[in-house]
């Protein structure tokens, strides 16, 4: 079965400090990747996502994640934290054998110092 | 930017009530999903449908119910609330497809005492 490992329940960084968030995954067949954001009191949003083509995936607010198949892992990265980047973000998996519905992670809280 | 509803978006109710979460999205989206987040906890599917009269159930068994008449509508309910059951609650819809995005409702934040 799939599954997802988010390293860190909680990550705290200075404001243009690198953001790294740790995601390792467990699939048997090709995967489908994702890292969504969740902002106190709203729903969660879709940041970016991995289908196969590109290794490097850039999305959106400057967040960018990298698909290692050798080391089953897709962290998300930012070069430099802002302060409006606080949130939750949560890795996810979906494949052909989970009919497309996506396996989350616990999910990491990331904190931005001024 | 995401046109899907949840209401109430907070809910205290005692044990034994009937309750329905109401869910409701505007994208004409084929897909919709019920999952139940507790702090610090994977988000667990408990309930999908891929379209009218369509339902499933989730990775996570649940007691509560779901329903699909109408393309934008997908009511959760639970017959009789117990504590067990104090979560947040979060629909989300999407396209049909292994690789979709899915949009999600606020989520509502249900207490049974």
């Amino acid at each position: 079965a799939q599954s997802v490992t988010q390293l860190g329940s909680h990550v705290s960084v200075s404001e243009g400090a690198l953001v790294l968030l740790r995601c390792n995954y467990s699939s048997s067949v090709p995967p489908y990747l994702f890292w969504y954001v969740q902002y106190p009191n709203q729903g969660l949003q879709l940041l970016l996502k991995y289908t196969s083509a590109a290794t490097l995936v850039k999305g959106i607010n400057g967040f960018e994640a990298e698909f290692k198949k050798s080391e089953t892992s897709f962290h998300l990265t930012k070069p430099s934290a802002h302060m409006s980047d606080a949130a939750e973000y949560f890795c996810a998996v979906s494949d052909r054998r989970s009919q497309g519905n996506l396996i989350f992670g616990k999910g990491t809280k990331l904190s931005v110092k001024p | 930017e995401a046109d899907i509803y949840q209401t109430p978006r907070y809910l205290v109710i005692g044990t034994g009530k009937k309750i329905t979460l109401e869910c409701s999205q505007t994208m004409g989206h084929d897909k919709m999903y019920w999952y139940q987040q507790d702090p610090g906890m994977e988000l667990h599917l408990i309930h999908y449908s891929y379209g009218v009269n369509s339902t499933e159930k989730g990775d996570l068994s649940s007691e509560s119910t779901v329903s699909r008449i109408r393309t934008e509508h997908f009511p959760l309910t639970l017959e009789s609330a117990r504590p067990s059951h104090t979560s947040q609650y979060l629909c989300a819809s999407s396209e049909q497809g292994f690789t979709e995005k899915l949009f999600f409702g606020s989520g509502t934040q249900l207490s049974v005492l």
